[in-house]
């Protein structure tokens, strides 16, 4: 069994531009989440897909963006990147309907 | 509006000492609870969770945690502590009704276990 997937595992960029990291979900999971983890602080939802659609959504701005494919694998798009999005990035795939979620080891982003 | 409190945010413990991380919650409704175990420079890994039932779970690896509802309060425990349990610890939230992609975590509890 493939556990969850996570690329690239670091990114350097500056602020302004934009970024798009990417989740494969663990085999046999047909929704992902996405969370991001500040430093010193708890993941924070950012938003959820199933079946290709958004399936709840944090406090965050319209600037973070996802999509869902029909593989199941997600992209997360951030636009107009500010010093404050420098975090980590984790990515949770699930059943639906299950309440647990799986993690990836996360993508470091790092914005200056 | 769900919380989660942890209210140590380092905890020093020596070797094979008994352990105990505290969570308290906040819910207007009923929940689901889970503690998360990371490890430096990993993702999140599952350590337990409550649905429902028993109020006691365990983990595979000596940990359990405790739900009591009228305390709102989901402790975790492990008796004798091993160097490999050094890590941070989360606990988190899922309201039974609403979105299941919404666990709103605490701010972690840095477990280190000295020699």
């Amino acid at each position: 069994e493939t556990g969850v997937t996570q690329s690239p595992t670091h990114l350097i960029k500056t602020r302004g531009q934009q970024v798009t990291l990417r989740c494969s979900s663990q085999s046999g999971h047909n929704t992902v989440s996405w969370y991001q983890q500040a430093l010193g602080q708890g993941p924070q939802f950012i938003f959820q897909y199933y079946r290709e659609e958004e399936n709840g959504r944090g406090n965050f701005p319209p600037r973070f963006s996802g999509l869902q494919f029909p593989n199941y694998s997600s992209e997360l798009n951030v636009n107009a990147l500010e010093l404050d999005d420098s975090a980590l990035y984790l990515c949770a795939s699930s059943s639906k309907g299950a309440l647990e979620q799986y993690f990836g080891p996360g993508t470091r982003l790092t914005v200056t | 509006a769900q919380s989660v409190t942890q209210l140590d945010s380092q905890v020093p413990v020596f070797e094979e000492a008994p352990v105990e991380l505290r969570c308290n919650y906040s819910s207007s409704v009923s929940v689901y609870l889970f503690w998360y175990v990371q490890y430096p420079n990993q993702g999140l890994q599952l350590l337990l969770k409550y649905l429902s039932g028993s109020t006691l779970v365990e983990s595979i690896n000596g940990f359990e945690a405790e739900f009591n509802k009228s305390q709102t309060s989901f402790h975790l425990r492990k008796p004798s502590v091993h160097i490999s349990d050094t890590a941070e610890y989360f606990c988190a939230v899922s309201e039974s009704t609403g979105s299941q992609g919404n666990l709103i975590f605490g701010k972690g509890t840095k477990l280190s276990v000295k020699p």
